[in-house]
């Protein structure tokens, strides 16, 4: 499967209890993007990478929150000290590729729950 | 910036009937347009997309929707819906330049009723 993957699908935590996710792009993508999704919502946008470089990011991305996608490849997006607004979906997008250049392509998402 | 209304939270509709789902967009600068599906717990596929050119686009699973700039809409039909085709839809909008990250509208839950 040659799609943008992320892990895990699901994960429960407890309030204040660190966490991350990981994002593949597909591997010609150079554009990756994260966005979060709570019930009933679309999906807001978080945080946008070309290549290695973080270019922009939503107010959204509070001090807690942190991305990085070293190398330009995966990527991570970490949350400290979790919240129970922080409840939501997060989902990876990537673009780029010769193919379907001008749009996204999305992960299955990772379910954060907060206890 | 850009903005994304769907006026429309839910729609039921019976199999075999047509339907429009309404979305309209609004933006300072040039924009491409998507429709995205999304099914339980599971990301988003996209349907169709307005990049430039023809104002009807044509999408998968027989969707369509139509552009229109003096509107500032752009409308997902289908003239006969199956159950299958129960889901959440998501129009979004991007600049057509810099990020081209999407902002979208808040949803509209296609009903499908035998």
């Amino acid at each position: 499967d040659t799609g943008v993957s992320q892990d895990p699908r699901h994960k429960i935590t407890k309030r204040g209890q660190n966490v991350t996710f990981r994002c593949d792009p597909i591997s010609e993508h150079n554009r990756l993007y994260w966005y979060r999704q709570t019930l009933g919502q679309g999906p807001e946008f978080l945080t946008y990478f070309q290549n290695e470089a973080q270019l922009e990011k939503s107010r959204l991305l509070s001090d807690r929150f942190s991305a990085e996608r070293p190398k330009g490849s995966f990527s991570t997006l970490e949350i400290q000290r979790t919240e129970q607004g922080d409840s939501a979906m997060y989902l990876c997008a990537s673009r780029g590729g010769l193919v379907g250049y001008n749009e996204q392509f999305f992960g299955p998402g990772t379910r954060l729950t907060v206890l | 910036a850009q903005s994304v209304t769907q006026l429309d939270s839910q729609v039921p509709v019976f199999e075999e009937a047509p339907v429009e789902l309404r979305c309209n967009y609004s933006s300072s600068v040039s924009v491409y347009l998507f429709w995205y599906v999304q099914y339980p717990n599971q990301g988003l596929q996209l349907l169709l997309k307005y990049l430039s050119g023809s104002t009807l686009v044509k999408g998968i699973n027989g969707f369509e929707a139509e552009f229109n700039k003096s509107q500032t809409s752009f409308h997902l039909r289908k003239p006969s819906v199956h159950i299958s085709d129960t889901a959440e839809y998501f129009c979004a909008v991007s600049g057509s330049s810099g990020t081209y990250k999407y902002i979208f509208g808040t949803g509209t839950r296609l009903k499908v009723l035998a």
